[in-house]
């Protein structure tokens, strides 16, 4: 079957550290992969998208890598902050008309 | 730019009611506009794909005749949950694609939160 794993505990983590959130997805052949970070009670926020022949990409303190072999991408932020902390959800491309297919979501608290 | 809005914010109805909900582009045109609900502590599961000018797509599972989505314009779509049950509260959010960027990024609305009494 189909399945996109994220982390389900919660992650915690010092400020000034860097945040690595993982996900895995098996029986899918994505197209591309993003991230969104959700606040509670808010609707999403794209952060990044990587495709499926890109090895790695950044922006600001944010980097993702995709790994098409793996069947994994990593999402890290550097110098995280207490401000970073939030749901982050991946999503991947998959099927036409560009649908997105979420995973759970990885809950990170920066702590001071 | 690429802000997505939703109304109303939130909504409590009696069982049996029906409810509209609103998605607009405020600054772009969107080609496509999602349909999403979410639980508590789980992910976002898609309900129906809505194209400008025709007919939603709904994915397996999803009620066409209970979720009615019209698609008037490139900046607006609508929701609206007919006859509505206790089982039906959830988080609605709509997301926008932008006509011409990059494919495959979304916008998201903040999301409308449904209970039904």
């Amino acid at each position: 079957s189909q399945k996109i794993e994220q982390n389900s505990e919660a992650l915690n983590i010092q400020e000034g550290k860097t945040a690595t959130l993982t996900c895995n997805y098996t029986n899918y052949s994505p197209a591309y992969l993003q991230w969104y970070r959700q606040d509670p009670g808010r609707g999403p926020v794209f952060l990044l998208l990587i495709r499926e022949n890109e090895k790695e990409k950044r922006k600001e303190r944010l980097k993702v890598t995709f790994d098409t072999t793996l069947k994994q991408s990593l999402f890290h932020i550097t110098a995280s902050q207490p401000a970073d902390s939030a749901t982050y959800l991946c999503a991947l491309g998959t099927g036409g008309g560009n649908k997105l297919t979420f995973g759970t979501g990885t809950q990170l608290k920066v702590e001071l | 730019g690429a802000v997505v809005s939703q109304h109303p914010s939130w909504v409590i109805c009696k069982s049996g009611t029906s409810v509209k909900i609103e998605c607009r582009s405020l600054d772009f045109q969107a080609t496509t506009m999602f349909w999403y609900r979410q639980f508590p502590k789980q992910s976002l599961m898609l309900m129906a794909t809505s194209n400008e000018g025709s007919k939603a797509t709904y994915e397996q599972g999803v009620e066409k005749d209970k979720f009615l989505i019209n698609h008037a314009s490139l900046t607006l779509s609508t929701l609206t949950v007919t006859s509505a049950h206790p089982e039906d509260s959830s988080f609605y959010i709509c997301s926008a694609r932008v006509r011409d960027r990059e494919i495959g990024e979304q916008y998201f609305g903040p999301g409308t939160r449904l209970t039904v009494t």
